[in-house]
């Protein structure tokens, strides 16, 4: 029922870069600057870190940073630590889903 | 600061039914709808429902229409999720969701409570 692709895992050295892809349709990522993401770490609430595309809550590090093309969004972790070490979940706004539909997660590894 | 408090772990059997709470506080309770949202094991964050804990309107994933209720208290500033007919596909962590004020994402959650359907 997880309706947004996203790859299963990436990972990165610290230091380095890694973007994460997210992918829906016209009736949601393609149609809505309403994508968001989220943190996750076991045993713990998830946190968003990105919302409205591109937009950081306060307190989150400007090492996240969102983007959006067509029916594809992005989320890049810059500068990647250790602490990165979490499951990235992206979201939309869907018209289809009634209100939100999520991604099956990207397991980030910090090697 | 923004709190949402779920209740603990349960352990159901197949047809069986359950109920998770979610305490609020830190904001007004009423301004805010409230998410559903699980996590079963090998999948992703599915979407549930949400509820407007002002006037108590509901609307259900088409997955779960028939067997999920979400009421409130708004004297205690609490959101209910009940799931009904409970098979071992339900087992999952659910948790709660405020969503934020223009309604475009969810923005504070509940630490997750976990069910286990088990005969």
């Amino acid at each position: 029922q997880s309706a947004l692709t996203q790859p299963r895992s990436v990972s990165g050295s610290p230091g380095q870069a890694v973007t994460i892809s997210c992918t829906g349709t016209n009736s949601d990522i393609g149609g809505y600057n309403y994508v968001s993401w989220f943190q996750h770490r076991p045993g713990k609430a998830p946190q968003l870190i990105i919302y409205d595309v591109n937009k950081r809550p306060l307190g989150v590090p400007d090492r996240f940073s969102g983007s959006k093309s067509g029916n594809t969004a992005s989320l890049t972790i810059s500068g990647l630590q250790p602490d990165d070490e979490a499951v990235y979940y992206c979201c939309s706004y869907s018209v289809t889903y009634i209100r939100y539909v999520f991604g099956i997660g990207t397991e980030v590894a910090v090697l | 600061q923004v709190q949402l408090v779920q209740s603990g772990a349960e352990v159901k059997k197949p047809g069986a039914s359950v109920r998770v709470s979610c305490k609020t506080s830190g904001y007004t309770f009423t301004n805010f709808d409230i998410n559903w949202v699980r996590l079963a094991p090998g999948q992703g964050l599915v979407w549930m429902g949400w509820m407007n804990p002002n006037s108590g309107q509901t609307g259900s994933a088409l997955g779960f229409q028939g067997r999920l209720t979400m009421t409130r208290d708004t004297s205690k500033s609490t959101a209910y999720m009940d799931l009904e007919s409970l098979t071992s596909d339900d087992t999952a962590v659910y948790f709660c969701a405020r969503g934020d004020y223009s309604g475009s994402h969810p923005d504070y959650w509940g630490q997750g409570t976990l069910v286990t359907v088990s005969s």
